[in-house]
Parts: C-alpha cells; sequence; structure tokens
C-alpha cells in the first residue's frame, strides 16, 4: 500500500463548481497536513497548512482533515480559472522535518 | 521579495557531465531541502539541511552531492549525469521545525 495517494485526474469543472480534491494516507505519524498549488512550470506553493482533524477555511478554500479515516481534502468554492493547476497534497510527521507528498491532481476551470 | 531563487532555469547536459544546481533564499531560513519531480511521480527529497554544515540524504541521494557552508546557499551538485537525471528540480525552505516549507520555481534539467 502507498504511503499517499492521490487521483491524479486531470479534473474538468466549469466556472462557478465546487471542486473536491481528496488524498488517503497510511503513515498514523503523520501529524501535519498541507495542500500545495503549482502552476504550470512553477514551483509549488502552499495553500493551507493544518494539525487538527476538522475544518480551516481560508478565503474560498477549506480544508478538511479526519485522522481516524486518514483522509484529507480541500473544497474550492466558486471555482475560478484561475484556480486552473496541479494541487499537491502533503504530509509530515510530528517532530519530522520531511515532508511527503502525493502525485497531484490537475484541474481545470473552463469558462 | 526574492524567497528562493534557483538557477539556471534550464540546462541540457551530456552524460557524463557535471553541474551545480544553484538555490538561495533570503529569509534567513535554518532549514533546506532538495526535490526532484518527475511526471506522475510526485516530489521526492534528495537532499536537506537544517543549517549551516549539516547535511543529510533524502529518499534518493545516488547522483547527487550537496553542501551548506552558509546559510543562504544550499547547491545541489551531479557529478556524472545519468539520463535517469533527466528532472525538474526544486529547492525549498523552512524557517523552523514544523513550519510549512517554501519553493523555488526549479531547474529542468534534460540530459541526452
Amino acid at each position: 500500500q502507498k504511503e499517499v495517494e492521490q487521483d491524479p485526474g486531470p479534473l474538468s469543472v466549469p466556472e462557478g463548481a465546487i471542486v473536491s480534491l481528496n488524498c488517503t494516507y497510511s503513515n498514523s505519524a503523520f501529524q501535519y497536513f498541507m495542500w500545495y498549488r503549482q502552476y504550470s512550470r512553477k514551483g509549488p506553493e502552499l495553500l493551507m497548512y493544518t494539525y487538527s482533524s476538522g475544518n480551516k477555511e481560508d478565503g474560498r478554500f477549506t480544508a478538511q482533515v479526519d485522522k481516524s479515516s486518514k483522509y484529507i481534502s480541500l473544497f474550492i468554492r466558486d471555482s475560478q480559472p484561475s484556480d486552473s493547476a496541479t494541487y499537491l497534497c502533503a504530509f509530515r510527521e510530528g517532530g519530522g522535518n520531511k515532508l511527503t507528498f502525493g502525485t497531484g491532481t490537475q484541474l481545470k476551470v473552463e469558462l | 521579495n526574492a524567497g528562493v531563487t534557483q538557477t539556471p532555469k534550464f540546462r541540457i547536459l551530456k552524460i557524463g557531465q557535471s553541474m551545480t544546481l544553484q538555490c538561495a533564499q533570503d529569509m534567513n531560513h535554518n532549514y533546506m531541502y532538495w526535490y526532484r519531480q518527475d511526471p506522475g511521480m510526485g516530489l521526492k527529497l534528495i537532499y536537506y539541511s537544517v543549517g549551516a554544515g549539516i547535511t543529510d540524504k533524502g529518499e534518493v541521494p545516488n547522483g547527487y552531492n550537496v553542501s551548506r557552508s552558509t546559510t543562504e546557499d544550499f547547491p545541489l551538485r551531479l557529478e556524472l549525469a545519468a539520463p535517469s537525471q533527466t528532472s525538474v528540480y526544486f529547492c525549498a525552505s523552512q524557517t523552523a521545525s514544523n513550519q510549512p516549507q517554501h519553493f523555488g520555481d526549479g531547474t529542468r534539467l534534460s540530459i541526452l
């Protein structure tokens, strides 16, 4: 079983749609949960950084963590063409320095 | 507002050549990292450093070397380039343990 599983997509949605991006993980030691956005030919950009189970909201973005199910999600409301990018989930063990990344989900928001 | 700066942005090497990928950050971050990103494979950690003079191997260190003589710079060295090292290389930095990492825009390297 892979340590992190992420649907590669591509995922295509109309402008204004609600987008749900998901990752599952198997390592119980993961304590920090992140979502990065990566535009084509650019480096990953941190979107959300959470520690505990539950929801964290930032504008149109909501990160959800369910530690009991080992499942994290990123919701994008009122999606815009500028949200078209690859979204990477990332995990870190408590006290650790290294990140474990998902393979990324490619999202396209169409007019 | 430079953040993490990587040079060069693109490079083509011949098999067996060597080169150094440069990474510099101006945020006084102690932690720095090198990753490679291959299509469909996510980011894999090559080497990392928790401060000047301290480096450690990541998941895929073979064929690479690093040094960290200053807080600002963390160069990645390829000694004998191989086609398997064709990839996009990202450098990242982090202020302290358990803080998020911030990435540069990458170096695209092709080895032919």
